[in-house]
């Protein structure tokens, strides 16, 4: 399956304890993106790459949450001291392309349940 | 706030009749449209878009049209079929990358 993957699946964790989740993209995809849905809503975005370089950061993102893509490629977003408020399905997706219109592939997500 | 609201949260229709989901957005910006599909455990797939300076956009049973004067999108979907039954989101673009999506409305398609 050469789909956007993403790791876990699932996760519950105690409130203050720092989680980190993986995204794989289609490979070559330059373009990675990270979303976040909560219940009973649209998916928000969080931040974007283009390779490496994060260029933007929604103001949703807090000193707490931090996004890397060394190379490139995978990306990981890491939220240190979790709060209740963080429990969310987190999405990643991926494009090809410089674009303004390139479709976006969606991975799976990760669920996340903060206790 | 919410930019793209999707107001009915569910519908229910019966196996090959039409299918009308609604989309209204505030921001005068958006000039790219989406419809994004996503089943149970499965991450939003891209299903149809339209641009601003089109009114309709068709593919299969899937038709998208776009009345920019009223902020309103529609998807209809002729005939509906059980494999579509699923959530439908109404996603939009900016003058950026981001897509600002609706909150989604839940279609249950009846045998």
């Amino acid at each position: 399956d050469t789909g956007v993957s993403q790791n876990p699946r699932h996760k519950i964790t105690k409130r203050g304890q720092n989680v980190t989740f993986r995204c794989d993209p289609i490979s070559e995809h330059n373009r990675l993106y990270w979303y976040r849905q909560t219940l009973g809503q649209g998916p928000e975005f969080l931040t974007y790459f283009q390779n490496e370089a994060q260029l933007e950061k929604s103001r949703l993102l807090s000193d707490r949450f931090s996004a890397e893509r060394p190379k490139g490629s995978f990306s990981t977003l890491e939220i240190q001291r979790t709060e209740q408020g963080d429990s969310a399905m987190y999405l990643c997706a991926s494009s090809l392309g410089t674009g303004r219109y390139n479709e976006q592939f969606f991975g799976p997500g990760t669920r996340l349940t903060v206790l | 706030d919410q930019q793209v609201k999707q107001n009915s949260p569910s519908l229910s229709v019966q196996e090959g009749r039409i299918s009308i989901l609604n989309c209204d957005y505030t921001n005068s910006m958006f000039d790219y449209f989406l419809w994004y599909k996503k089943y149970p455990a499965e991450g939003p797939t891209f299903l149809i878009s339209i641009s601003s300076i089109k009114d309709k956009n068709e593919d299969g049973r899937f038709t998208v049209f776009l009345n920019k004067s009223a902020k309103h999108l529609s998807l209809h979907i002729v005939p509906s079929q059980p494999g579509d039954s699923a959530v439908y989101f109404c996603a939009a673009i900016a003058n950026d990358y981001k897509l600002s999506f609706g909150a989604g409305t839940t279609v249950t398609v009846r045998a």
